[in-house]
Order: C-alpha cells, then structure tokens, then sequence
C-alpha cells in the first residue's frame, strides 16, 4: 500500500522566517491534498495538488509526480501558521487518502 | 458552497453505550467518508460511501457501522463505546474519480467515559 514520509516532523521558525515541509510517497497517486489542521483540530484542504505548482498567498506547492514528493513552502511565516500540516496522496487510482504523520509547525514572535 | 456540516460538535458518551454522528453536504457528492483522529497521529480512514455502496477498511470492519439515507446525509454508527473510541471523528466528501479533491467537515469530538 501507499506509504507517506513527512519530513521534518516538527519545525521551529522564529516570525519571518521560510519554511520548506516535504512529503514522499511510495507509489504513483492521482490525487494529493495538503491540510493544515487547527488547533481545535478541524482540517483545511490547502491545496488540492496532484501535480505541478500552485500558489495562494505566501503559500506555495509543488508536486513531481513521477518523483512521488510533494513540497509545501511558507514564505514570511507569521505565529497563525503554527499548527501541523498533513499531506495526504492517494492509492493508486482510488478514493482513499493516505496521510502522513504530519509536520508540526512553531512560529514564534 | 463547499461546506460539509457535522452533528454535533462535541458528544460525551458512556462505555457500552451507542453513538451516533452525523453528516451532512451539499454539493452533491457521490462519494462520503469518515476518518478518525486522534491527537497526534495521522487521520485514519474507517470507511467510505460511493453512492450506496459501503466500504470499510479491514481493520475497523466489525467497530463502527455506517448508513447514508441520501446522496446529502451519511451517518457513523458505534455500537458500544469504549474508551478507545475517543477520538475526533471527520466526515469528508468528494465526487468519485482519480482527481477530485476531498472537503472536511469542522469534526466531532467525542468523548467516551
């Protein structure tokens, strides 16, 4: 089945400062959504990025799809950031996501 | 609208007794799911409806039940809560297809005690 490594696991930033999140997977996925979960746990779909980049704000995802990795970048961190940020491919041609362990973000002031 | 609505919010339950959540979407979706999330890990799929059909993933086949009345409305059924149950349970949906993105509902926290 479909295996997810994100690296790092958790991430300290001081504000301002960039951060690079990174998600490998094990087998071609047709389907790849990055989350970022609240601290009262709600999930937000940040992207929905099979492949390709795609921007929104001072976010930013690229996924090489023969490559199997997927990148999230945050530009100018600011403390509202702080949270952790699940990818989450699919299996093969199917309906489930996988997630990953997740990185856990810190900004701080 | 892309909202997927959840009912209720937080639900305390007592060991041995049921559980139901519920689910609700708009958007006409084919396809619901419900995942577990517990704090700390990864959020874990327990089953999934395409239309009418029913799967459930082997591991947690005999734990939870599952119904969907119509294409809006799709439930999560425990039987007897134990405290492993405890958890935030997340219904999502999507249209069936290799590329169509998954929308989450804000969550419920139960509580089992």
């Amino acid at each position: 089945g479909q295996q997810v490594q994100q690296s790092p696991a958790s991430l300290v930033l001081q504000e301002g400062e960039n951060a690079e999140l990174q998600c490998n997977f094990s087998s071609t996925a047709t389907r790849l959504q990055w989350f970022y979960q609240h601290p009262g746990g709600r999930l937000v779909s940040l992207f929905y990025n099979p492949s390709g980049t795609k921007h929104t704000g001072r976010l930013t995802s690229t996924t090489v799809t023969n490559e199997r990795r997927s990148s999230l970048h945050i530009s100018s961190s600011q403390t509202t950031d702080s949270g952790t940020y699940f990818c989450a491919p699919n299996q093969g041609g199917s309906a489930k996501l996988i997630f990953g362990e997740g990185t856990k973000l810190t900004v701080s002031s | 609208d892309t909202t997927v609505k959840q009912n209720p919010r937080y639900k305390l339950a007592r060991v041995g007794k049921p559980v139901n959540l519920i689910c609700s979407q708009t958007m006409n979706h084919d396809t619901m799911y419900w995942y577990q999330k517990k704090p700390n890990q990864a959020p874990k799929l327990l089953l999934f409806y395409y239309d009418k059909i029913l799967n459930r993933e082997a591991d947690t086949f005999e734990k939870f039940q599952s119904s969907r009345p119509n294409n809006s409305f799709c439930s999560l059924y425990i039987g007897s809560a134990g405290l492993e149950y405890s958890a935030m349970y997340l219904c999502a949906s999507s249209r069936l297809g290799p590329s169509y993105e998954q929308y989450f509902g804000p969550g419920t926290r139960l509580t089992v005690l």
